[in-house]
């Protein structure tokens, strides 16, 4: 069975310029999340999808995060403009209807 | 607000040695999961726990779960340096909404 795949595996930008992530789930799996892991700290789940829908958004910073769900299976998320406290490692996991979570090898940004 | 905290949060042991690491969290779950990490890579399910009294063992890890007292254990047995890695646990935050909140992570170093 495929995993999670992630792209790219890592990104590099200076500060107010804008980056997309990609995620594509494992096939069947309707739950997409995305989350933030800051060096040293645990993930920070920033938004849930169920299919197509948002379940939860409460932790994405709105003003420059933006995440969507293209026909309920692959997934972007975009960070435009960035900042320096946006270097962080995303993951993007997803799980079947009930489960765990599998996760994908993540996309390590660093801002500059 | 869900808050999951571990502790310790670093850990350093000889092989051979047994160690247990602790997750608290604060509201009622019936659902906690384990990961692992190894520096510069993704998570790694370890464990699923879905009902208060569960344990689940595999290798030298065995994990626990008190629903009651909001509380996980992930006791390492003989530990060897290949368990070397951070361990995380993570919390469904409402029943149904497989919304997974992480703790803290506990960075386990095992020394030859």
């Amino acid at each position: 069975e495929a995993g999670v795949a992630q792209s790219p595996r890592y990104k590099i930008i200076e500060k107010r310029q804008s980056v997309a992530f990609w995620c594509n789930p494992i096939s069947g799996h309707a739950t997409l999340y995305w989350y933030q892991q800051i060096l040293g700290q645990g993930p920070k789940l920033l938004i849930q999808f169920q299919n197509n829908g948002v379940v939860d958004d409460s932790q994405l910073p709105k003003d420059r995060f933006s995440a969507e769900r293209l026909k309920g299976v692959d997934s972007t998320l975009k960070i435009q403009p960035a900042k320096l406290e946006d270097s962080a490692v995303y993951l993007c996991a997803s799980s079947p209807t009930w489960g765990e979570a599998f996760f994908g090898q993540g996309t390590r940004l660093t801002v500059v | 607000e869900l808050k999951v905290e571990q502790n310790p949060l670093f850990l350093s042991m000889q092989e051979g040695k047994n160690y247990t690491i602790y997750c608290n969290y604060s509201t009622t779950s019936d659902r906690l999961y384990w990961y692992r990490q190894d520096p510069g890579k993704s998570l790694e399910s370890l464990f699923v726990l879905l009902s208060n009294g569960a344990v689940k063992q595999e290798g030298r890890l065995m994990a626990s779960l008190d629903t009651k007292a909001r509380l996980s254990t992930l006791h390492i047995t003989a530990a060897v340096h290949d368990l070397s890695a951070t361990y995380f646990c993570a919390v469904e935050g409402t029943s149904g909404t497989y919304k997974y909140i992480f703790g803290t992570g506990t960075r386990l170093k095992v020394l030859a």
